[in-house]
């Protein structure tokens, strides 16, 4: 599975917008990038993915560079319960493709 | 739809008992996995399964054995708890491996060996 790299840690204030990055500059043509995020002391969530177009969703809208060498999760007003530690992972779009996990980004959203 | 069900929530148990994490869900998936999450660190695959009757062996397996025997339950069995297995356990569900499906997760086990 091609890497990931996101920071470590973001900080942001309630109901102003997040930018959380990552960068996937070995992605191949066929991996989806997919969002999961784990609130504290809960299992991960499907937050979004995508291929090759900017997708929105209920919950973030997901911006992906024209090269697909890095993206961008997007929370259009942070909440204090958008605090969480949020995972970039690559899928390729063929069958046996497994979720791995990295280190993911703790988002600290100030009231 | 109660999703992906996990059973029991907390456990403890001494070193050397056995006892096996139960995982359910509704949703008809196909793919089923386990995984631990140590604290403070990211999660670690243990076991999965592309359908019932197959699993494989993922990053972490020493110590632990799965079966699938139905479409909806994936047991993860600890053969003789060490206090290194200390860790909540998450289970999770997707209906493909491709990866245009997202995964679901359980709310998760969290296990203590003393």
């Amino acid at each position: 599975d091609a890497k990931t790299t996101q920071p470590n840690s973001m900080e942001s204030n309630e109901e102003e917008p997040v930018h959380l990055p990552c960068n996937h500059s070995t992605i191949s043509g066929t991996d989806y990038i997919h969002w999961y995020r784990q609130l504290p002391s809960q299992g991960p969530e499907y937050v979004i993915h995508g291929l090759t177009s900017n997708v929105n969703n209920r919950m973030a809208s997901l911006a992906i560079a024209e090269d697909r060498k890095s993206s961008t999760l997007i929370l259009h007003r942070a909440t204090l319960r958008d605090a969480a530690v949020y995972y970039c992972i690559l899928r390729d779009r063929t069958s046996g493709s497994r979720l791995t996990f990295g280190e993911g980004t703790q988002l600290t959203v100030n009231p | 739809n109660a999703g992906v069900t996990q059973t029991p929530k907390f456990q403890v148990l001494k070193t050397g008992q056995s006892m096996t994490l139960q995982c359910a869900q509704d949703m008809n998936h196909e793919y089923m996995s386990w995984y631990r999450q140590d604290p403070g660190m990211g999660l670690r695959l243990i076991h999965y399964s592309v359908g019932a009757g197959i699993t494989d062996q993922g990053e972490v397996p020493n110590g632990y054995n799965v079966s699938r025997s139905t479409t909806e339950d994936f047991p993860l069995r600890l053969l003789s708890a060490a206090p290194s297995q200390t860790s909540v356990y998450f289970c999770a569900s997707s209906y493909s491996t491709q990866g245009i499906y997202g995964y679901t997760f359980g709310s998760g086990t969290r296990l203590t060996v003393v």
